[in-house]
């Protein structure tokens, strides 16, 4: 079975600009959870889609913002960026709404300059 | 209530010894504690994970001790190896449609050979 695969891996992006990053789940799982990871932060939770509804959204601003496809395959989007939006983006993927563990892809690598 | 502290931040363990890693929540609502393993570049591991109806649970050289009234669990990681020099990070969330992980800060661990 494979992972969970987050494209793409690294991105260089301007103050301003805004990004899109993609995550496809594992085979079969429906639930897709979004993280940031900072070294000063640490990891903090983004949002999660189950069946193309938001479910659950933490604390981060509108910028952030997310959603899921019919095939489970998530993206998320984050406008007018700014220099601390740099981070690891990770996409976790679970199985089902509860009692299921859930699986992290490699994640992404946003650089804001 | 949504803090999980995660001690100590580093660690530096012999090949051959026991490594030990702490979690303390507030929230007595959690009833899903997660231990993830993160190597350089890469995303989050699943390790091991507890549900509060049991004060231990063990698999291969790594186990997690539970204490409900305490409000604390642990890694004790046995007969630790180079090769789990990794930062591990515990988690904590509700099984339930409001599933979202809360991390501890993380702990760097170094094995020496």
């Amino acid at each position: 079975k494979a992972g969970v695969t987050q494209t793409p891996r690294y991105l260089i992006k301007t103050r301003g600009q805004q990004v899109t990053l993609s995550c496809s789940p594992i085979s079969g799982h429906r639930s897709v959870s979004w993280y940031q990871q900072t070294p000063g932060q640490g990891l903090q939770f983004l949002f999660e889609y189950f069946s193309e509804t938001q479910r659950n959204k933490g604390n981060f601003p509108g910028r952030f913002s997310g959603r899921q496809f019919s095939n489970s395959r998530s993206e998320m989007n984050v406008s007018t960026l700014e220099l601390g939006d740099s981070a690891l983006y990770l996409c976790a993927s679970r199985g089902g709404a509860v009692n299921t563990e859930a699986f992290f892809g490699q994640g992404t690598r946003l650089t804001v300059v | 209530q949504q803090q999980v502290k995660q001690s100590p931040q580093s660690l530096i363990v012999q090949k051959g010894g026991i490594s030990i890693i702490n979690c303390a929540y507030e929230n007595t609502a959690f009833d899903y504690f997660p231990w993830y393993q993160q190597f350089p570049g890469k995303g989050p591991a699943l390790l091991i994970a507890i549900r509060p109806d049991v004060s231990e649970k063990k698999e291969g050289r790594f186990t997690i001790s539970f204490n409900k009234s305490a409000k604390q669990f642990s890694l004790h990681i046995m007969d630790s190896q180079p090769g789990d020099s990794a930062t591990y990070f515990c988690a904590a969330s509700r099984m339930d449609s409001s599933y979202k992980l809360i991390f501890g800060s993380g702990t760097r661990l170094l094995v020496r050979p």
